[in-house]
């Protein structure tokens, strides 16, 4: 099991650009959301979805869009990047909400924006 | 809304020592779930320690101990002989049973002096 990838690892974009952070993973987890870390706000919850055609939004959704075709995929979006997006984003699965499973992280996704 | 605080932005531990973090939180639900993560320098979030709201034993894991304080809404990592390998960002993180969003504290970042 490669767990969950997260690719790229690393992006510069300029500010207006568009691109699609991509997050896969082989476990059959129902739950996969997107995190962004900032230095000194911890991890906020930008979107999440428990299961395949179902997508809501977390804390800091504006400016990202989700969409969970498969139950393995889970892409995040940025329509037109602003410098305010400058962060780590962290993709995250697990599965049965009425245990105490743990999330399962990727290894991250540095974004910056000029 | 559910908060998980997380009052020590920064310590430090000799090695071989023992060190707390602190952690509160804020819920009006009685069934909920309680989780410590650690973020090495790698970036990689990796779980150290989960705790189930129903029961009282407090959680072990090797060197890693938690006080659940369940009235007081207190859930503090006790690390004992402390290595330097456990220099890294720690994360305390709540979820209610029967959802999957967690919420997650604004981290410690703890160091290990050797």
């Amino acid at each position: 099991n490669a767990g969950v990838t997260q690719t790229p690892k690393f992006q510069v974009l300029k500010t207006g650009q568009s691109m699609t952070l991509q997050c896969a993973q082989d476990m059959n987890h129902e739950y996969m959301s997107w995190y962004r870390q900032d230095p000194g706000m911890g991890l906020r919850l930008i979107h999440y979805s428990v299961g395949a055609g179902i997508t809501d939004q977390g804390e800091v959704p504006n400016g990202y869009n989700v969409s969970r075709s498969t139950t393995e995929d889970f892409p995040l979006r940025l329509l037109s990047a602003a410098p305010s997006q400058t962060s780590v984003y962290f993709c995250a699965s697990t599965y049965d909400r009425d245990r105490a499973n743990v999330l399962t992280f990727g290894a991250g996704s540095r974004l910056t924006v000029l | 809304a559910q908060t998980v605080t997380q009052s020590q932005p920064e310590m430090s531990v000799q090695e071989a020592e023992t060190v707390t973090l602190s952690c509160t939180y804020d819920t009006s639900e009685s069934n909920y779930y309680l989780f410590w993560y650690k973020q090495p320098p790698s970036r990689q979030m990796i779980l150290v320690i989960r705790q189930e709201a129903y029961k009282q034993q407090n959680a072990t894991e090797n060197r890693f101990s938690v006080n659940f304080q369940k009235a007081a809404k207190s859930f503090s990592l006790k690390i004992s002989d402390s290595q330097l390998g456990d220099t890294a960002m720690y994360f305390c993180a709540f979820r209610h049973s029967g959802t999957y969003k967690y919420i997650f504290g604004t981290g410690t970042r703890l160091k290990v002096l050797a």
